[in-house]
This record gives structure tokens, sequence and C-alpha cells, in this order.
């Protein structure tokens, strides 16, 4: 069984560019949520999107925008990078049913 | 709007000595509460998950316990690779559909041999 997989593992952006971070999910998931986790923080949840659609969102800005594919693999965008966009971005997957979580490693982002 | 609070924010045990980490919790509808361990750097690893009061669940040395508003993970004669942060987080019942999870900051956990 394959678990939830990111990627890229490291990446550095300068402000006001725009980044997108990609995730595959657990092998029979079929929805992806995302979280940003600042340095000494826990996850914050940005949103969640179940066949193809946003499926609730948390506090972030419409500049935080995303995707969800077919094979239920998901996108997260960043358009307009801010240096507090700093932080360790999570996908977690899970069956919509069942409200357990699976995280992915993550992708580490610097913005300078 | 959920809210999660863990408690201590670090704790510097000796091995084989045992202790509980609290959580806190406030929550419309509680449809569970999960317990995850995060090493430095990476995603957090799924432990468990309480979904009603009076509940409990274990996993080695290991052990969470649900009341109505927080619940504890007992760690019992830890080792050194027990070393992480301990995060919780909680579901509520957001009136239909699924959504996030609210989590806590952690607990920082050190084992010294």
């Amino acid at each position: 069984e394959t678990g939830v997989t990111q990627s890229p593992t490291h990446l550095i952006k300068t402000r006001g560019q725009q980044v997108t971070l990609r995730c595959s999910s657990q092998s029979g998931h079929n929805t992806v949520s995302w979280y940003q986790q600042a340095l000494g923080q826990g996850p914050q949840f940005i949103f969640q999107y179940y066949r193809e659609e946003e499926n609730g969102r948390g506090n972030f800005p419409p500049r935080f925008s995303g995707l969800q594919f077919p094979n239920y693999s998901s996108e997260l965008n960043v358009n307009a990078l801010e240096l507090d966009d700093s932080a360790l971005y999570l996908c977690a997957s899970s069956v919509f049913t069942q409200e357990t979580q699976y995280f992915g490693p993550g992708t580490r982002l610097l913005v300078l | 709007e959920d809210q999660v609070t863990q408690s201590p924010e670090a704790l510097r045990l000796q091995e084989g000595e045992s202790s509980s980490l609290n959580c806190s919790y406030t929550v419309s509808g509680l449809r569970g509460l999960f317990w995850y361990r995060q090493d430095p750097g990476k995603g957090p690893e799924f432990l468990f998950t309480l979904y009603s009061a009076g509940e409990e669940k274990e996993k080695e040395r290991l052990k969470a316990t649900l009341t109505k508003k927080e619940s504890f993970l007992h760690i019992t004669a830890p080792k050194p690779e027990d070393s992480a942060t301990y995060l919780c987080a909680v579901q509520g019942n957001p009136g239909g559909g699924a959504d996030g999870l609210t989590f806590g900051k952690g607990t920082h956990l050190i084992i010294q041999p």
C-alpha cells in the first residue's frame, strides 16, 4: 500500500512569485486536505478537496487555491507569495466517509 | 470555533519514567479526536482516533483516553525513540460534509537515556 507522497521536498521562492505544490493520495483514499505548519506551531487547515471540488476551507485568502484530479491527486497553488508563507505544507488523504487523515512528508517552502 | 490546548509545551523524562500529556478541547459536536506523532521536519504520523467519552486505545507504550473536555496520552516506560512532538487534533461537526482538523501546538517530548 502506497502512502501519501508530496513533491517537491524543498522549495525556495522570492516574494511576489507563484508556487505549485503536489500531492498523491494514499491508495483507496478519495479526499485530500492541505495544511500549513509554521515553525513551532500545529498545522492549520487550508482547504479540502473531494470529487474534484473544494469541500471546506480554513481562514486563508483566495490567493491559496487548489485542484483535485480524477486520480485523487491534488495541487496547492499560492499566488503573490509573502514572507509569512514560509512554512511546511502538508497534504493529508482520507476516505470521505471516515474522519482519520493520513499525512504526507510535507514540502518545506522558504520565501525570501 | 473549535479550540485545542495542549500541555505541557515541553517535557523531558528519563528513560522508563512514565507520564501523561494533556489535550483540552472545545468543539461543536465532536466527530473525532486524533493523536499524531511528528518528528522534526517530517509529516505527522497517525497514532489514534477516539470518538466518544470513555473510549481508550493502546499501541505499544502509548495509551490514549478521552473525556468530554480533554484527552490524555499516557506513555509508559518510554524509550529514547519515543522522543518527538505529539500533536492533538479535533474534528467538529460543521453541519454536513467533511472538514479540516483543528490542531494544538503540540507537546515536545524528550526521553533521556
